[in-house]
Protein backbone atom coordinates (compact mmCIF):
# COMPACT_ATOMS: atom_id res chain seq x y z
CA UNK A 1 0.00 0.00 0.00
CA UNK A 2 2.00 3.59 -0.90
CA UNK A 3 2.08 6.04 0.81
CA UNK A 4 2.03 10.06 0.31
CA UNK A 5 4.58 10.58 -2.41
CA UNK A 6 5.87 13.64 -3.17
CA UNK A 7 7.73 14.86 -6.05
CA UNK A 8 10.44 16.71 -6.44
CA UNK A 9 12.55 14.83 -3.98
CA UNK A 10 14.87 18.47 -3.93
CA UNK A 11 14.65 21.40 -6.60
CA UNK A 12 16.78 24.67 -6.79
CA UNK A 13 15.25 27.92 -7.86
CA UNK A 14 16.54 31.10 -8.46
CA UNK A 15 14.59 34.02 -6.84
CA UNK A 16 11.48 35.58 -8.72
CA UNK A 17 10.87 31.86 -9.95
CA UNK A 18 7.96 29.89 -9.97
CA UNK A 19 7.82 26.49 -8.69
CA UNK A 20 5.07 23.42 -8.75
CA UNK A 21 5.25 20.60 -6.17
CA UNK A 22 3.05 17.54 -6.33
CA UNK A 23 1.70 15.38 -4.08
CA UNK A 24 0.27 11.95 -4.32
CA UNK A 25 -2.40 10.73 -1.48
CA UNK A 26 -1.64 7.89 0.90
CA UNK A 27 -4.44 4.93 -0.83
CA UNK A 28 -8.16 5.98 0.19
CA UNK A 29 -7.75 9.00 1.23
CA UNK A 30 -9.30 12.08 0.14
CA UNK A 31 -8.16 15.33 1.76
CA UNK A 32 -4.62 16.38 1.04
CA UNK A 33 -2.51 19.35 3.13
CA UNK A 34 0.24 20.97 2.93
CA UNK A 35 3.10 22.12 5.05
CA UNK A 36 5.86 24.14 5.12
CA UNK A 37 8.82 23.76 7.71
CA UNK A 38 11.42 26.57 7.64
CA UNK A 39 15.04 24.78 8.79
CA UNK A 40 14.98 24.61 13.02
CA UNK A 41 11.69 24.99 12.97
CA UNK A 42 7.93 22.87 13.20
CA UNK A 43 6.03 22.67 9.91
CA UNK A 44 3.35 25.65 9.66
CA UNK A 45 -0.02 24.76 8.09
CA UNK A 46 -0.31 26.19 4.63
CA UNK A 47 -3.51 25.05 3.14
CA UNK A 48 -6.04 22.17 2.85
CA UNK A 49 -7.76 20.55 -0.13
CA UNK A 50 -11.02 18.30 -0.49
CA UNK A 51 -13.44 17.82 -3.06
CA UNK A 52 -11.16 19.89 -5.05
CA UNK A 53 -11.69 22.98 -3.54
CA UNK A 54 -9.08 24.80 -0.71
CA UNK A 55 -11.12 24.50 2.98
CA UNK A 56 -8.72 26.30 4.79
CA UNK A 57 -6.02 28.65 4.19
CA UNK A 58 -2.80 29.42 6.83
CA UNK A 59 -1.10 32.18 7.39
CA UNK A 60 0.43 32.46 4.06
CA UNK A 61 0.27 35.00 0.92
CA UNK A 62 -1.29 34.82 -2.19
CA UNK A 63 1.78 33.63 -4.06
CA UNK A 64 1.06 30.40 -2.12
CA UNK A 65 -1.27 28.58 -4.23
CA UNK A 66 -2.57 25.05 -4.97
CA UNK A 67 -4.91 22.40 -6.99
CA UNK A 68 -6.75 19.32 -6.12
CA UNK A 69 -7.23 16.86 -9.10
CA UNK A 70 -10.34 14.57 -8.93
CA UNK A 71 -8.08 11.30 -8.48
CA UNK A 72 -7.19 13.37 -5.30
CA UNK A 73 -3.17 13.97 -5.77
CA UNK A 74 -2.74 17.78 -5.38
CA UNK A 75 -0.40 20.62 -6.60
CA UNK A 76 1.08 23.50 -4.82
CA UNK A 77 2.39 26.72 -6.50
CA UNK A 78 4.35 29.17 -5.56
CA UNK A 79 5.29 32.59 -6.91
CA UNK A 80 7.95 35.04 -7.10
CA UNK A 81 9.93 33.03 -5.14
CA UNK A 82 11.76 34.98 -1.81
CA UNK A 83 15.22 33.54 -0.19
CA UNK A 84 12.67 32.71 2.83
CA UNK A 85 10.76 30.26 0.60
CA UNK A 86 13.34 28.00 1.22
CA UNK A 87 12.39 25.26 3.14
CA UNK A 88 10.96 21.43 3.16
CA UNK A 89 7.48 21.26 2.01
CA UNK A 90 5.63 18.57 3.66
CA UNK A 91 2.22 16.76 2.10
CA UNK A 92 -0.05 15.00 4.54
CA UNK A 93 -3.13 13.52 3.29
CA UNK A 94 -6.20 12.38 5.02
CA UNK A 95 -9.79 10.72 5.24
CA UNK A 96 -12.37 13.71 5.29
CA UNK A 97 -12.18 15.73 8.06
CA UNK A 98 -10.43 12.88 10.47
CA UNK A 99 -8.83 14.25 13.92
CA UNK A 100 -6.89 11.15 13.17
CA UNK A 101 -4.89 9.10 10.27
CA UNK A 102 -2.92 11.98 9.30
CA UNK A 103 0.08 10.40 6.42
CA UNK A 104 3.01 12.56 5.78
CA UNK A 105 5.23 12.27 2.50
CA UNK A 106 8.96 12.88 2.89
CA UNK A 107 9.14 16.06 1.62
CA UNK A 108 10.60 18.25 -1.38
CA UNK A 109 13.10 20.32 -0.15
CA UNK A 110 13.27 23.79 -2.09
CA UNK A 111 16.14 26.00 -1.91
CA UNK A 112 15.80 29.62 -3.11
CA UNK A 113 19.31 31.30 -4.19
CA UNK B 1 -5.64 30.36 19.17
CA UNK B 2 -4.22 26.98 19.28
CA UNK B 3 -0.55 26.71 20.48
CA UNK B 4 1.76 23.56 21.10
CA UNK B 5 4.73 24.54 23.51
CA UNK B 6 7.78 22.20 23.53
CA UNK B 7 10.49 23.56 26.09
CA UNK B 8 13.25 21.15 25.60
CA UNK B 9 14.95 22.12 22.18
CA UNK B 10 17.69 19.47 22.94
CA UNK B 11 17.62 16.21 25.23
CA UNK B 12 20.15 13.12 25.74
CA UNK B 13 19.26 9.88 26.47
CA UNK B 14 21.22 6.39 27.51
CA UNK B 15 21.01 3.88 25.69
CA UNK B 16 18.44 1.30 26.82
CA UNK B 17 17.50 4.05 29.35
CA UNK B 18 13.22 5.81 29.59
CA UNK B 19 13.73 9.45 28.39
CA UNK B 20 10.07 11.64 28.55
CA UNK B 21 9.88 14.67 25.84
CA UNK B 22 8.04 17.40 27.14
CA UNK B 23 4.62 18.91 25.19
CA UNK B 24 2.49 21.48 26.58
CA UNK B 25 -0.94 23.02 24.43
CA UNK B 26 -3.31 25.28 24.35
CA UNK B 27 -6.57 25.50 22.92
CA UNK B 28 -10.38 26.67 23.86
CA UNK B 29 -11.93 23.65 22.08
CA UNK B 30 -12.91 20.94 23.29
CA UNK B 31 -12.76 18.38 20.85
CA UNK B 32 -8.97 18.07 19.60
CA UNK B 33 -6.58 14.94 18.91
CA UNK B 34 -2.59 15.22 20.20
CA UNK B 35 0.11 13.42 18.40
CA UNK B 36 3.95 12.94 18.13
CA UNK B 37 5.52 12.52 15.38
CA UNK B 38 9.29 11.53 14.93
CA UNK B 39 11.84 13.30 11.72
CA UNK B 40 14.72 11.42 11.15
CA UNK B 41 17.28 13.74 8.90
CA UNK B 42 15.42 12.18 5.84
CA UNK B 43 12.76 14.27 6.59
CA UNK B 44 9.81 12.14 6.72
CA UNK B 45 6.94 12.60 9.98
CA UNK B 46 6.87 9.45 11.51
CA UNK B 47 3.80 8.94 13.24
CA UNK B 48 3.73 7.67 16.58
CA UNK B 49 1.18 7.79 18.75
CA UNK B 50 -2.27 9.82 19.11
CA UNK B 51 -4.90 10.97 21.95
CA UNK B 52 -7.51 12.05 21.38
CA UNK B 53 -8.75 14.94 24.11
CA UNK B 54 -11.69 12.55 24.82
CA UNK B 55 -9.91 9.43 25.34
CA UNK B 56 -9.33 8.86 29.31
CA UNK B 57 -6.83 6.49 29.01
CA UNK B 58 -3.19 7.01 28.27
CA UNK B 59 -2.33 6.11 25.13
CA UNK B 60 0.61 3.02 24.46
CA UNK B 61 2.15 2.24 21.11
CA UNK B 62 5.18 -0.74 21.62
CA UNK B 63 7.76 1.36 23.60
CA UNK B 64 5.81 5.13 23.21
CA UNK B 65 3.70 6.20 25.76
CA UNK B 66 1.37 8.99 25.84
CA UNK B 67 1.43 10.60 29.16
CA UNK B 68 -1.98 13.09 29.02
CA UNK B 69 -3.14 15.01 31.92
CA UNK B 70 -5.80 16.94 30.24
CA UNK B 71 -5.83 19.69 33.27
CA UNK B 72 -2.57 20.44 33.13
CA UNK B 73 -2.95 20.60 28.98
CA UNK B 74 0.15 18.67 28.60
CA UNK B 75 1.14 15.40 26.33
CA UNK B 76 4.50 14.23 27.01
CA UNK B 77 6.11 11.35 25.39
CA UNK B 78 7.61 8.70 26.92
CA UNK B 79 9.98 6.26 24.93
CA UNK B 80 11.43 3.41 26.89
CA UNK B 81 14.33 0.90 26.59
CA UNK B 82 15.98 3.90 24.14
CA UNK B 83 17.48 2.59 21.13
CA UNK B 84 20.22 4.29 19.12
CA UNK B 85 17.62 4.62 15.88
CA UNK B 86 15.55 6.64 18.21
CA UNK B 87 17.85 9.46 17.78
CA UNK B 88 15.87 12.03 15.97
CA UNK B 89 13.81 15.62 15.71
CA UNK B 90 10.42 15.02 18.09
CA UNK B 91 6.94 17.09 16.96
CA UNK B 92 4.41 17.33 19.31
CA UNK B 93 1.19 18.38 17.51
CA UNK B 94 -2.66 18.91 18.33
CA UNK B 95 -5.01 18.67 15.29
CA UNK B 96 -8.12 20.83 15.55
CA UNK B 97 -11.06 21.93 13.63
CA UNK B 98 -10.78 25.80 11.49
CA UNK B 99 -13.55 26.71 9.42
CA UNK B 100 -14.43 23.08 7.29
CA UNK B 101 -11.13 21.83 7.46
CA UNK B 102 -8.81 20.11 10.31
CA UNK B 103 -5.56 21.02 10.63
CA UNK B 104 -2.09 20.22 12.92
CA UNK B 105 -0.36 22.57 14.92
CA UNK B 106 3.00 21.76 15.87
CA UNK B 107 6.03 22.69 18.67
CA UNK B 108 9.35 23.67 17.73
CA UNK B 109 10.32 20.02 18.26
CA UNK B 110 13.05 18.14 20.72
CA UNK B 111 16.51 16.87 18.99
CA UNK B 112 16.91 13.74 20.92
CA UNK B 113 20.35 11.94 21.02
CA UNK B 114 20.77 8.39 21.94
CA UNK B 115 24.26 7.89 23.39
CA UNK B 116 25.85 3.89 23.23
Amino acid sequence: DAGVTQSPTHLIKTRGQQVTLRCSPKSGHDTVSWYQQALGQGPQFIFQYYEEEERQRGNFPDRFSGHQFPNYSSELNVNALLLGDSALYLCASSYRFSNYGYTFGSGTRLTVV
Amino acid sequence: AQKITQTQPGMFVQEKEAVTLDCTYDTSDQSYGLFWYKQPSSGEMIFLIYQGSYDEQNATEGRYSLNFQKARKSANLVISASQLGDSAMYFCAMSFSSGSARQLTFGSGTQLTVLP
